[in-house]
């Protein structure tokens, strides 16, 4: 069956590295976003893309970077992580042109 | 921009009644609406979505009903069960980014 995973399940890191959340789609879905969650403010979008080279900025950027180089994987980076990316982090996935997205199973990350 | 948000962070339900989930929106420019449930410790799993031009749209003991009027919308589930127990989103669809804007979640729980 087509899934989407994620990796690491958690996550801890101390302030000032680099850390890479791997998501990955057997969907064959164009479209990959990432969101994270905290409490009291739902999803918010970090970067999302439309296809393979594709990449795009979301409401909450800065601090992440994605890079796309194939359609099922949207790797994101904290390029120095901070206590403030302390969240729980999911990956999305839809077809081009639908709205539905599908979700993965969230990495949480502590970041001390 | 779009604004989502939910009426009430938790509801208690009785097993076997009906519950109804609440959403306000801001942008009357909204034209496609989902409902997501999330379980502890797991990504939100699609359950219904909705576009503008309806008012009502039904699935397997849930039902969702938009009223453009007053830019709400409801989620419904008929006998609810205990394997209901989770947080229900719902994200809107519009902005010039055309992304979907989550709400902030309802945490339904169902006793016994």
């Amino acid at each position: 069956d087509a899934e989407i995973t994620q990796s690491p399940r958690h996550k801890i890191t101390e302030t000032g590295r680099q850390v890479t959340l791997a998501c990955h789609q057997t969907w064959n879905h164009n479209n990959m976003f990432w969101y994270r969650q905290d409490l009291g403010h739902g999803l918010r979008l970090i970067h999302y893309s439309y296809g393979v080279q594709d990449t795009n900025k979301g409401e909450v950027s800065d601090g992440y970077s994605v890079s796309r180089s194939n359609t099922e994987d949207l790797p994101l980076t904290l390029e120095s992580a901070a206590s403030s990316q302390t969240s729980v982090y999911f990956c999305a996935s839809s077809e081009s042109g639908v709205w539905t997205q599908y979700f993965g199973p969230g990495t949480r990350l502590l970041v001390l | 921009g779009e604004s989502v948000g939910l009426h009430l962070p938790t509801l208690s339900v009785q097993e076997g009644d009906n519950s109804i989930i609440n959403c306000a929106y801001s942008n009357s420019a909204s034209d496609y609406f989902i409902w997501y449930k999330q379980e502890s410790g797991k990504g939100p799993q699609f359950i219904i979505d909705i576009r503008s031009n309806m008012d009502k749209r039904q699935g397997q003991r849930v039902t969702v009903l938009l009223n453009k009027t007053v830019k709400h919308l409801s989620l419904q589930i008929a006998a609810t069960q205990p394997g209901d127990s989770a947080v229900y989103f719902c994200a809107g669809l519009g902005g010039s980014a055309r992304q979907l804007t989550f709400g902030s979640g309802t945490q339904l729980t169902v006793l016994p």
